[in-house]
């Protein structure tokens, strides 16, 4: 079945350093990666997405990289804040299904 | 605008009772809603999802199950609970049909069986 492989699963940076989460997918038909942060005992929130046609989306400080031959995507956080830590969460999904699957989570840390 | 309210927030129930959750989203039409469940210190499970009343697709075998009574109403059940069905619940909505969008979560509802 589909499965999305997420790493790592807690890192730490220091406040201004750049973060890097990767994920992987095994659904080649996979056409949209969204990626979600929740925060400590509330929902999670979607912070940037990617949809298969486009390979780079930045936003301010957050950028996504997708490279369809490798199913691969990663999320890039640059000049991290202490209110960047949170869980971050991957998700694959494939045209038509609107089935959401995703990873395992990363637990980001922002030391000051 | 659209919201998605899911209740309760908080649940302690006993090895073996039954269960009942419920969500409902406001403010669009014809959803593609979802049940997820996050263990402690786990990523987001995906138990049930559905694209249209009565229409329910199961993930993971368990002994929990989905219901949609109404288009923008969905529910997750149980006859009898384990233990290890422990967990954060989280329902989610998506606009349906079309390209894959955003998935928009509830508050969750934390539940302990004890």
């Amino acid at each position: 079945g589909e499965n999305v492989e997420q790493h790592p699963s807690t890192l730490s940076v220091q406040e201004g350093d750049s973060a890097v989460i990767k994920c992987t997918y095994s659904d080649s038909a996979s056409n949209y990666f969204p990626w979600y942060k929740q925060e400590l005992g509330k929902r999670p929130q979607l912070i940037i997405d990617i949809r298969s046609n486009v390979g780079e989306k930045k936003d301010q400080r957050i950028a996504v990289t997708l490279n369809k031959t490798a199913k691969h995507f990663s999320l890039h956080i640059t000049e991290t804040q202490p209110e960047d830590s949170a869980v971050y969460f991957c998700a694959a999904s494939r045209g038509g299904t609107y089935k959401y699957i995703f990873g395992t989570g990363t637990r980001l840390k922002v030391l000051a | 605008s659209q919201t998605i309210h899911q209740w309760p927030a908080t649940l302690v129930q006993p090895v073996g009772s039954p269960l009942s959750l419920e969500c409902t989203v406001e403010g669009t039409s014809n959803p593609n809603l979802y049940w997820y469940r996050q263990a402690a210190g786990r990523g987001l499970q995906l138990l049930f999802y559905s694209v249209g009343i009565g229409q329910i697709s199961s993930e993971v075998p368990q002994n929990l199950s989905a219901s949609r009574p109404q288009d923008r109403q969905f529910i997750l059940s149980s006859k009898k609970l384990l233990l290890s069905d422990s967990g954060f619940y989280l329902c989610a909505w998506s606009i349906g049909p079309g390209l894959d969008t955003e998935a928009f979560f509830g508050q969750g509802t934390r539940l302990t069986v004890v």
